[in-house]
């Protein structure tokens, strides 16, 4: 249980097309998705709060605009890179709290992550 | 500044040798704090909780507010145990509770 999926898992695209990430949770709802960046050797690093029903709650530094959330459902997430640049190249997970049951003390469930490569 | 400190890129022990993950942390409120790992090739998750005080697969944290520390220790290290662990920092409350990560330690299980 407390499944959460990633899609695509790779994609490749050229400069200045945008990409969305699906982020799903399989077996439970989910009020609340976490979207982190990971980049070569390094920590991940928070870029926003997704929340069901309302505006996603960004980190300081990230763009809005640049990182577009969705989050329409209880189960599913969506992050739009647009106009993608290869500095945006990097590995993008996702994670989702059990927001009726399983997640106690906060745990978060991940996913397997998206690698993106923009040429 | 919330921060958490993991100084160790990488810590190679041989099997049935003690293992310590170190890691410290900087939060000005009442932190939670967890361990997190990621075996190869597959997803991050979650290993232990310091509000639990639990072990798992022999490992153990204790928190220590005075030194600001959360280590992970394992008596006996096993290959098994070789990947990659996350120490973070729960700040915020209730469902948009956010967590800080360290960098990670890669823990080498050697045979």
């Amino acid at each position: 249980g407390a499944v959460v999926s990633q899609h695509p898992s790779r994609v490749i695209c050229k400069s200045g097309t945008s990409v969305k990430i699906e982020c799903r949770s399989l077996d439970f709802q989910a009020t609340t998705m976490f979207w982190y960046r990971q980049f070569p050797k390094k920590s991940l690093m928070l870029m926003a709060t997704s929340n069901e029903g309302s505006k996603a709650t960004y980190e300081q530094g990230v763009e809005k605009d640049k990182f577009l959330i969705n989050h329409a459902s209880l189960t599913l997430s969506t992050l739009t890179v647009t106009s993608a640049h290869p500095e945006d190249s990097s590995f993008y997970i996702c994670s989702a709290r059990d927001t009726y049951g399983r997640s106690s003390y906060n745990e978060q469930f991940f996913g397997p992550g998206t690698r993106l490569t923009v040429l | 500044a919330q921060r958490v400190t993991q100084p160790e890129k990488l810590l190679s022990v041989f099997k049935g040798a003690p293992v310590e993950l170190k890691c410290n942390y900087s939060y000005s409120g009442s932190p939670e704090l967890f361990w997190y790992v990621q075996y190869s090739r597959q997803r991050l998750q979650l290993l232990l909780r310091h509000i639990s005080r639990e072990s798992i697969k022999g490992f153990t944290a204790d928190l220590n507010k005075g030194e600001t520390s959360f280590h992970l220790k394992k008596p006996f290290a096993q290959e098994e145990d070789s990947a990659m662990y996350y120490c973070a920092l729960s700040r915020g409350g209730g469902a948009t509770n956010k967590l800080i990560f360290g960098t990670g330690t890669l823990l080498a299980v050697q045979p």
